[in-house]
């Protein structure tokens, strides 16, 4: 019994690049999304998805983007990463109840 | 607007009560709940309260409600060192479970 799966969990980037983090869950969560995290300023919302084939933006969208092709699946795109990007992300997943489940986390570091 | 704040830091002896608080402006939030997050890790659910709810018990958990003030408490009795770690408070409101999250308290545990 995984719960959400998060890969990768380190990650190294030049300004400029490109990557795509993962998010897989095993639980049948209608929603999933991604959040980030950065000293100070609690977690801040991304984009979510409430179903397969959904998403739409969060709080702090600009310079991603996410699909979710799969319902198991959430992925989140940096297109040209920026040292702005550097920070931790989280994957959750719910049902409509909102008790989110955590992944453990992605450490990004865009130099 | 939504917008959650904590206090950002408390120090408590093991054995004590501790007591972390947190506010709210938006008073169509239904659902709150207080996430642990320990060093390294993702975020762990610890309890959550409904919003026509003035108080839940859960353990050595007692969860506050103050729906007139906003206001939000998280007790936690005979604190152990391995309670240690940053609590998050966080309300759902609008559709789609989607979480604010408070900038998170750093319980100090000391011997």
């Amino acid at each position: 019994n995984a719960g959400v799966t998060q890969t990768p969990k380190f990650r190294v980037l030049k300004t400029g690049q490109s990557m795509t983090l993962l998010c897989a869950q095993d639980m049948n969560h209608e929603y999933m999304y991604w959040y980030r995290q950065d000293p100070g300023m609690g977690l801040r919302l991304i984009h979510y998805s409430v179903g397969e084939g959904t998403t739409a933006k969060g709080e702090v969208p600009d310079g991603y983007n996410v699909s979710r092709l799969k319902k198991q699946n959430f992925l989140l795109g940096l297109e040209s990463a920026a040292p702005s990007q550097t920070s931790v992300y989280f994957c959750a997943s719910s049902y409509r109840t909102g008790l989110n489940t955590f992944g453990s986390g992605t450490r990004l570091t865009v130099v | 607007g939504e917008d959650v704040e904590q206090s950002l830091f408390l120090s408590v002896r093991e054995g004590d009560s501790s007591v972390i608080n947190c506010t709210y402006t938006d008073s169509s939030s239904t659902y709150l709940y207080w996430y642990k997050q320990e060093p390294g890790a993702g975020l762990q659910l610890l309890t959550y309260i409904f919003s026509n709810m003035d108080m839940k018990q859960d353990q050595r958990l007692t969860v506050l409600l103050n729906k007139k003030d906003k206001h939000l408490s998280l007790r936690i009795a005979d604190t152990q060192t391995g309670d240690s770690a940053i609590y998050f408070c966080a309300e759902r409101t609008g559709t789609a479970s989607k979480l604010t999250f408070g900038t998170g308290t750093r319980l100090q545990v000391t011997l």
